[in-house]
């Protein structure tokens, strides 16, 4: 399993884009990269998948440069039920899922 | 949407009880998982269940553990005598295999336990 770096928490106000950036190094060819949203007293929700350039919907986008060693997920205009951990996971279907410590997103009003 | 559901959402046991989670999931799906999470700290793989079998398991997932599928749409965690160290939220998770989407998996609202 490729081991993931992300910002440990993230401020940010309504009504702007927050980009939250997850380091991938050691991606394998067959990995794909999965963004997970966490409320609290939640299950994690899956949010975006990709494998590579960029893929968008209907409530996020994810960046994928050519070299897939990072990946950006991007928010837009969020607000303040925005507020959760955002986890990046690498991995392909044969493995299991294992979760990081994800970025704590804060939205301000 | 379809979604995994899970019961109970709340259990208080007495240490030493035994205890059993339940979890529907998603019907079309065939890898089932369960996960737990201590209050503040991240999600923790347990178990990996397909094909009626356990595929992975984590070293958390001691002889304490089971996990069964006893009728074809219920998928059950079993914890023998419980500790303190127990209390945490757990959470089914399933998956529908698929070779174009990677390991995207789908988790329900959880079960929070508590141990006393």
């Amino acid at each position: 399993l490729a081991k993931t770096t992300q910002p440990i928490s993230m401020d940010s106000y309504e009504g702007q884009e927050v980009n939250i950036t997850c380091s991938h190094n050691n991606i394998a060819t067959n990995d794909y990269i999965t963004w997970y949203q966490q409320f609290p007293s939640q299950g994690p929700r899956f949010i975006i998948q990709g494998y590579k350039t960029k893929v968008t919907n209907e409530v996020a986008s994810l960046f994928i440069p050519a070299d897939r060693k990072s990946s950006t997920l991007s928010l837009p205009r969020v607000s303040l039920s925005d507020t959760a951990v955002y986890y990046c996971l690498v991995g392909d279907r044969d493995d299991k899922i294992i979760f990081g410590k994800g970025t704590r997103l804060h939205i301000l009003p | 949407e379809p979604e995994v559901t899970q019961t109970p959402s709340h259990q208080v046991t007495q240490m030493g009880q035994e205890v059993i989670l339940r979890c529907v999931p998603i019907s079309n799906h065939l890898y089932f998982y369960w996960y737990r999470q201590i209050l503040g700290q991240k999600v923790e793989f347990l178990v990996s269940f397909y094909n009626n079998e356990i595929s992975e398991k984590s070293e958390i997932f001691d002889d304490q553990f089971s996990v069964e599928r006893p009728d074809g749409s219920n998928f059950t965690l079993k914890i023998r005598s419980t500790k303190l160290e127990d209390s945490a939220m757990y959470f089914c998770a399933s998956s529908e295999v698929s070779v174009d989407s990677g390991n995207t998996i789908y988790f329900g609202e959880g079960s929070w336990l508590t141990v006393v």
